[in-house]
């Protein structure tokens, strides 16, 4: 089976960073994804990692240590329309993706 | 990437009756599957859709109750059966392996939000 965890919710600043975690236990292993979920919409793609280490893609990075089952994924310079949901997903072997139950952002002023 | 659009966006339904959620892709894809996602609550995977067989079900859905079809590479519905208030949720078409591309994320469909009475 799986089994994916992250936050519940988390609240930060904005113009701060904020590091949202993500452990996970799974069968097979061919990918970890980030998304992001804004209220009323569909999720929409942000990261993946499936290799060891640091991806970065302008404000937002992510990080995987496969052998700890473990990632996160790092926002900088907040703003407030990175409210949102992000959620942890993983790829084991030919499965289709398997979420966490996702993080609620809020972002303040 | 891909374009997912579902039909209907949106629905209220009376309980006991079934409906049907159309799901079209703008190109071949591989894989498509349906998630449901009730409120305040992550995404569940129902099942994966398999062109030319029956749909694979995760634990917990049976096709009595969500059958799936998928005519195609492009195409694909779920419905939803015998309906009670437990199944308002939102339904989700996903798809990944694009033909000939190298994209390895899962594309969404912008969803179907069922209310049942």
């Amino acid at each position: 089976g799986q089994n994916i965890d992250q936050p519940t919710e988390m609240t930060a600043t904005e113009g701060a960073i904020v590091q949202i975690n993500c452990t996970y236990q799974t069968s097979g292993f061919n990918g970890l994804f980030w998304y992001q979920q804004h209220a009323g919409e569909a999720p929409t793609f942000l990261s993946y990692n499936v290799l060891d280490g640091l991806e970065e893609k302008g404000r937002f990075s992510s990080f995987l240590s496969r052998s700890k089952g473990y990632s996160y994924l790092l926002l900088k310079e907040l703003q407030m329309k990175d409210s949102a949901s992000y959620l942890c997903a993983v790829k084991g072997g030919n499965t289709p993706l398997v979420f966490g139950k996702g993080t609620r952002l809020s972002v303040i002023a | 990437s891909a374009v997912i659009s579902q039909k209907p966006s949106r629905d209220i339904c009376q309980r006991g009756t079934s409906l049907t959620i159309q799901c079209q892709v703008d190109s071949q894809v591989t894989m498509m599957f349906w998630y449901r996602q009730q409120p305040g609550q992550s995404l569940t995977l129902i099942a994966t859709a398999n062109q030319g067989s029956e749909a694979t079900y995760e634990s917990g859905f049976v096709i009595d109750k969500f059958p799936i079809s998928r005519p195609n590479l492009t195409f694909s519905t779920l419905t939803v059966s015998n309906m009670s208030p437990e199944d308002s949720s939102i339904y989700l078409c996903s798809v990944d392996g694009l033909a000939g591309s190298p994209e390895v994320e899962q594309f969404f469909g912008p969803g179907t939000r069922l209310t049942v009475l």
